[in-house]
């Protein structure tokens, strides 16, 4: 069973500062998939980024970037220049491939983001 | 916007009750999945339905029952309320391409207390 392991659980951050956000995972398969979700307070869960396993190149997307760590299963979230709006829970999720909707959670991290 | 809708967003019942929850996934997606997230935690996958039949379905009890519907429409359907049953509901849905990984696009859920 594939398990995934969010070890903090309240993090801060200074406006315009960095942050990154730590997140383990368990598997046997080679092929899967890792997500970054961000979840509001509106309670609405929203994509940050994705990262295909077979990729060796790490995801980005503007302010946000992973660094995974397929050998050590490693999957950290890295935002920079952090903004107000950022503050909200963020999960990471593991799905394996061919897995059509069966996404794993972590406990989430709650970031905040302080002026 | 992900272009997933639930309803209702918020309501209450009575242990031992049944419940309804509805949720419209995005035109063209033909995999929709339901999550159960309690306070605090992440989301726990119940199950997913693709083309219309269950085809994959989490660690909860038979009570828990679903219908996926041609118009991209689906229900969440749970018998028998607990107190352990309050959380919020999240529908999901994708668009399932066979062995390559599909964006699953959260709605903003549904909050059941059971009194």
């Amino acid at each position: 069973a594939q398990t995934v392991t969010q070890s903090q659980p309240e993090m801060s951050v200074q406006e315009a500062e960095t942050v990154t956000l730590s997140c383990t995972y368990d598997t046997s398969e080679n092929n899967y998939y890792l997500f970054w979700y961000k979840q509001p307070p509106s309670r609405q869960m929203i994509l940050v980024i994705r990262q295909e396993a077979y990729k060796q190149q790490n995801a980005t997307e503007n302010r946000f970037s992973v660094n995974f760590q397929k050998a050590a299963k490693s999957f950290s979230l890295k935002i920079s220049d952090s903004q107000l709006g950022d503050t909200a829970m963020y999960f990471c999720a593991f799905m394996r491939g061919g897995s059509q909707g069966n996404l794993i959670f972590g406990k989430g991290t709650k970031l905040s983001v302080k002026p | 916007e992900t272009g997933v809708t639930q309803s209702p967003t918020h309501l209450i019942k009575t242990r031992g009750q049944q419940v309804t929850l509805r949720c419209s996934s995005q035109s063209g997606h033909n995999t929709v999945s339901w999550y159960q997230q309690a306070l605090g935690q992440g989301p726990q996958f119940i199950f997913q339905y693709y083309r219309e039949e269950e085809n994959g379905r989490g660690n909860f009890p038979p009570r828990f029952s679903g219908l996926q519907f041609p118009n991209y429409s689906s229900e969440l359907n749970v018998n028998a309320l607990e107190l352990d049953d309050s959380a919020l509901y999240l529908c999901a849905s994708s668009f399932f391409i066979g062995t390559a990984g599909n964006t699953i696009y959260f709605g903003e859920g549904s909050w059941l207390t059971v009194v």
